[in-house]
């Protein structure tokens, strides 16, 4: 049984461009929570997401991110324009239900140069 | 803004130390407390969910405890041994989704 799948596991981008994170849940699980984790930091909630539904996106910048999670295929965390501060390591999650417990994914770290 | 305290930050110990380290989070809109262990280049793992005030959970020689009235949780490592090195996060469960603290690093001395 396959754990939370996320690709890539780096990812460099210059100012301006697009990046895209993707994450491929345990199998079973509906929900799904990105975290980001900046440097010297804990982890930060971003996003909860159930099949095709945004539960709860209050961690997530007002502009230029976006999250989704469709009925076919992983969740897709969606950042426009990428800027420095951007750069951070973003970790999914996923449980059979609710908040109990998370099985996290190894990451993707975002460099934007 | 719900604060979710971990300390220390970081901790040495010698093989076979025991030590503990605290969580302290809000003790209203208290649903569970979680433990996870992150060794380096890996991710996150449960360890524990808390629910109950007053409960204790073992894993091996990892226990934990839990006060939801004064909004607080140990986590005890009996026998420390190198393999324990990794940072040990808490995460409290309210009406909203997980809040982490920033984790307590252990380096364990062979």
């Amino acid at each position: 049984n396959a754990g939370v799948m996320q690709n890539p596991r780096h990812l460099v981008r210059r100012r301006g461009q697009e990046a895209r994170l993707r994450c491929s849940p345990m199998k079973g699980h509906s929900h799904v929570y990105w975290y980001r984790q900046l440097p010297e930091e804990g982890l930060k909630f971003m996003v909860y997401l159930q099949k095709e539904n945004i539960i709860d996106e209050s961690g997530m910048p007002k502009e230029r991110f976006s999250a989704e999670f469709p009925k076919e295929g992983p969740s897709i965390l969606r950042i426009q324009q990428v800027v420095r501060g951007d750069s951070a390591a973003y970790f999914c999650a996923s449980s059979p239900h609710g908040n109990s417990p998370l099985h996290f994914g190894n990451g993707t770290r975002l460099t934007v140069t | 803004i719900l604060n979710v305290e971990q300390s220390p930050q970081s901790l040495h110990v010698q093989e076979g130390d025991s030590t503990n380290f605290t969580c302290s989070f809000p003790s209203s809109n208290f649903y569970a407390l979680h433990w996870y262990r992150w060794e380096t280049a890996k991710s996150p793992e449960a360890l524990f969910v808390m629910t109950l005030n007053g409960d204790e959970k073992k894993k091996g020689r990892i226990s934990a405890t839990l006060n939801t009235k004064e909004g607080y949780s140990y986590l005890y490592i009996k026998g420390s041994q190198p393999e324990d090195s990794a940072t040990y996060l808490c995460a409290f469960e309210g009406n909203t989704p997980l809040v982490f603290g920033k984790g307590t690093r252990l380096s364990v001395i062979a």
